[in-house]
């Protein structure tokens, strides 16, 4: 079985600030990693994805994620917060062997991010 | 746009009825999903198909049921509403069912809202 935690139902940060959203998993597989995005009141929009090549995978807006076995994690980070990142953020895990869970997603609980000026 | 397109985009319906949720997948994808979002239960995995076939099942009810038609495109069936349904209903699509290169696309989502 698989499972994702978040650490942290709500971060806030001030523009300009580093943004640190944690993630650690469970796999008995080695494991794909992904982080998505929810905007209010959309769907959910691909940051970034680890399939188990580069450890330290880029996404798009600026966001990137590295993958640590050690610690099963694959925390998000962003250098510097801007408003327009305030979103709800999910780490999801997927397994890469095939067998009864294919290709679904299991999602974390999400990470509420809060941008103050 | 991820080229997923889900309707209705917002429904509200009566305990006890039936409703359909309507799935087009991007074009080129084979693999279709459905996910429940709500806020007790966060982003929860229902059905799998690909290709018409079912993949994988998660959490998905009894009274819940889905289908992938040669055009690819997907249905959603939810019976005998509750109003523990009430949910946003997310299908997402991806080209392959697993592996790499699974990378999963998810529409804006259908909002039921059961009264």
């Amino acid at each position: 079985a698989q499972s994702v935690t978040q650490l942290g139902s709500h971060v806030s940060v001030s523009e300009g600030a580093l943004v640190l959203l944690r993630c650690n998993y469970s796999s008995s597989v080695p494991p794909y990693l992904f982080w998505y995005v929810q905007y209010p009141n959309q769907g959910l929009q691909l940051l970034l994805k680890y399939t188990s090549a580069a450890t330290l995978v880029k996404g798009i807006n600026g966001f990137e994620a590295e993958f640590k076995k050690s610690e099963t994690s694959f925390h998000l980070t962003k250098p510097s917060a801007h408003m327009s990142d305030a979103a709800e953020y999910f780490c999801a895990v997927s397994g890469n062997a095939g067998g009864t869970s294919y290709g679904k997603l299991t999602f974390g609980q999400g990470t509420i991010l809060t941008v103050h000026p | 746009d991820s080229g997923v397109t889900q309707t209705p985009k917002h429904l509200i319906t009566a305990t006890g009825q039936r409703v359909t949720l309507r799935c087009s997948p991007r074009s080129g994808d084979l693999s279709v999903y459905w996910y429940q979002q709500s806020l007790d239960q966060g982003l929860q995995f229902l059905i799998q198909y690909y290709n018409g076939e079912e993949r994988a099942k998660g959490n998905i009810l009894e009274r819940f049921s889905a289908q992938q038609f040669p055009d690819l495109h997907s249905e959603l069936n939810l019976s005998s509403l509750e109003l523990g349904d009430s949910a946003l209903y997310f299908c997402a699509s991806s080209v392959v069912d697993r592996g790499p290169g699974n990378t999963i696309y998810f529409g804006e989502g259908s909002w039921l809202t059961v009264v």
